[in-house]
């Protein structure tokens, strides 16, 4: 079975802090780990995935195998980040994408 | 530029009542999926499936049917409308079901039954 754990329901921060935003994983086999995010009256779309390994707004996020967690960081929060943001896991071989429970995150001014 | 379409946004039923959530793709992907969106449990998938005439069962499948006529469509019917079925619906499609695709949704569903 697969699951995605995000134990931060609620996150505020202020603008220019760090955020980190945690998710942790269970798969028995290699994962594919997204970040979805969705603003306020729009739909959900991909911010980021582990195997591009790239940034988006400013947000990058590793895969730990070690820890079972791919957390999103950002160094420097703005306002405009505030918004749903959900971690997805698939695997590799194909399997249904497993969404975690969600961190709202607000960054105050 | 259209890709994940649902109607209707808005749409109250009563408990016992029969309906139908429309998704249109307009991609040609291949992978169709039906999430349920409820707060502190994230999106459950209801429904999946992997081309015309193949669906299976999600994580929250009870009370819920699918069928993939064609690519482009994966409608979800509500067979008699619960409470519990109270929830934003959300319908994704991607190229396919394997590998490190992006899942691309519509804009949701939002569902009251009183």
């Amino acid at each position: 079975a697969q699951r995605v754990t995000q134990p931060e329901k609620l996150l505020s921060v202020f603008k220019g802090a760090p955020v980190e935003l945690k998710c942790n994983y269970s798969y028995s086999g290699s994962p594919e780990l997204f970040w979805y995010v969705q603003y306020s009256r729009q739909r959900l779309q991909l911010l980021l995935r582990h195997i591009s390994r790239e940034s988006i707004k400013g947000f990058t996020a590793d895969l730990n195998k070690g820890e079972t967690s791919f957390h999103l960081k950002k160094p420097f929060a703005q306002e405009e980040d505030s918004a749903m943001y959900y971690c997805a896991l698939s695997g590799v071989s194909g399997s249904r994408l497993t969404f975690g429970e969600g961190t709202q995150l607000t960054v105050n001014p | 530029n259209a890709g994940v379409t649902q109607t209707p946004k808005f749409q109250v039923l009563k408990t016992g009542q029969s309906m139908t959530l429309q998704c249109a793709q307009d991609m040609n992907h291949e992978y169709m999926s039906w999430y349920r969106q409820d707060p502190g449990m994230g999106l459950r998938l209801i429904h999946y499936s992997v081309g015309a005439g193949i669906t299976d069962q999600g994580e929250v499948p009870n009370g819920y049917n699918v069928s993939r006529s064609t690519t482009e469509d994966f409608p979800l019917r509500l067979l008699s409308a619960a409470p519990s079925q109270t929830s934003v619906y959300f319908c994704a499609s991607s190229r396919t079901h394997t590998g490190s695709v992006e899942a691309f949704f519509g804009q949701g569903t939002r569902l009251t039954v009183v």
